[in-house]
């Protein structure tokens, strides 16, 4: 089945250590977002692409980077993780090209990422 | 700004009650709106969505919601829960006026006791 998985499901980091999490999918959607969901709290979105081109929200710490090599995967990099970057990490897809092509959003299982 | 509003934030009901959760939002142009639920420990599943045509929209688990345009609602509804249904639960719309990005409501927290 056509979807969009997110490895690993469960991420475990050092303070301050680089880590990296991957998203893929087989939707050949041209969006690709990674949202950040603390706990109890509603996900938010940190940047997109839109085919290559990169859309960072204007409140997304620079310790958060992203890559997007290929249509099919994509990466978030965080520098140098916080205890305050403890949490659920969702990545998602979608057609663009407005509202005809729009048809919702599809939704990894995502990581779950733990500051030590 | 858009913005989505959820005004319960935690919901207790006992099993085979009526269940609505509240959401409203504040756009500009052609909407798309959604409602998503996390069990606990668990991912966003989509329950249901509405792009156009009728108002009322039949989900998954027997869940249904109603678009109301000059409210600006889209309220969640299920005539009778089960503790099945103990979850969070998201409001989300996404506007062609904001390049269809999805914004969240603040999340209803349902308990549903046996």
């Amino acid at each position: 089945d056509a979807m969009v998985i997110q490895n690993p499901r469960y991420q475990v980091t050092q303070f301050g250590k680089p880590v990296t999490l991957s998203c893929s999918q087989t939707l050949n959607h041209n969006v690709m977002y990674w949202y950040q969901q603390k706990s109890s709290q509603a996900p938010k979105l940190l940047f997109h692409y839109y085919d290559k081109d990169f859309n960072n929200e204007a409140d997304t710490p620079d310790n958060f980077q992203s890559r997007r090599p290929n249509t099919s995967f994509c990466f978030l990099d965080i520098r140098s993780p916080g205890l305050g970057d403890a949490a659920m990490y969702l990545c998602a897809t979608s057609r663009g090209g407005g509202t005809g092509g729009f048809e919702g959003y599809t939704f990894g299982s995502g990581t779950r990422l733990t500051v030590v | 700004a858009q913005s989505v509003s959820q005004h319960n934030h935690h919901v207790i009901l006992s099993e085979a009650a009526s269940l609505e959760l509240g959401c409203n939002y504040s756009y500009g142009g052609t909407v798309n709106l959604f409602w998503y639920v996390q069990y606990p420990g668990q991912h966003l599943q989509l329950l249901l969505k509405y792009f156009s045509g009728d108002p009322l929209v039949k989900g998954i688990k027997g869940f249904e919601a109603e678009f109301i345009k000059s409210k600006f609602s889209f309220n969640l509804r299920k005539p009778s829960v089960q503790w099945s249904d103990t979850a969070e639960y998201f409001c989300a719309v996404a506007s062609n006026n904001a390049g269809n990005m999805l914004t969240f409501g603040g999340g209803t927290r349902l308990m549903v006791k046996p």
